[in-house]
């Protein structure tokens, strides 16, 4: 079962920062958050994944609480194309990768 | 790199008959994934293969689905005597596991319809 929190919508204007929130309070000291993306009729990419510090790649920054109990995932530049379904995943080793039903984020032009 | 294939990309068929839809990994993958995803919800596991092992199924996975991955390479789901309710996209995933940590990589699916 999904362990996180998300606003079901957001829009984001084209070119500003894209602020995904994600609440995951009941996380455990050996689960990773992940976070994936679904364009309209494709399946889930992989985006980013951290255990307790922030993470940065070429798509995105990850951002975790001290705490851990929730994160933000940040797209720097958003564009049109980033318009998409992001699910915030929060799971251990051997576990299962559970999908809650994410944020649907509208990059308006 | 060639990513993770499924075949067909639509499948229409009536109530009550069998089909059967494969997924092709990435080469050096060791594990194989497969989820349904219902409009407006996110994807739902279903079973996973390590190799040639089905290491763990879902309850959502009942007696009319069976999943193989014969030699630890593609792998096959197959759905028998459908119901409207199997109407889905059904994900396939792959990932290199390696005893940490995993990124599941996923195909464009199979979209289901059962008239």
């Amino acid at each position: 079962d999904a362990k996180t929190t998300q606003p079901t919508s957001m829009d984001c204007a084209e070119g500003r920062a894209a602020n995904l929130p994600c609440n995951h309070s009941t996380i455990s000291g050996n689960e990773y958050v992940y976070w994936y993306r679904q364009i309209h009729s494709q399946g889930p990419q992989y985006i980013i994944h951290g255990l307790k510090n922030n993470e940065t790649n070429e798509m995105a920054s990850l951002i975790i609480t001290e705490d851990r109990k929730s994160s933000t995932l940040i797209l720097p530049h958003a564009t049109l194309r980033d318009t998409a379904v992001y699910y915030c995943i929060v799971t251990g080793t051997g576990n299962q990768f559970y999908f809650g039903t994410g944020t649907s984020l509208t990059v308006i032009p | 790199d060639t990513g993770v294939s499924q075949d067909p990309r639509h499948k229409i068929t009536k109530r009550g008959q069998n089909v059967t839809f494969r997924c092709d990994p990435i080469s050096e993958h060791n594990r194989l994934y497969w989820y349904r995803q219902t409009l407006g919800q996110g994807p739902e596991f279903l079973t996973y293969f390590q190799n040639e092992a089905q290491l763990e199924k879902s309850r959502l996975l009942s007696d009319r689905f069976s999943a193989e991955r014969p030699k630890g390479s593609f792998s096959t789901l197959e759905i028998q005597r459908t119901e409207q309710g199997d109407s889905a996209m059904y994900l396939c995933a792959s990932s290199l596991w390696t005893g940490f940590n995993e990124k599941l990589f996923f195909g464009s699916g199979t979209q289901l319809s059962v008239l």
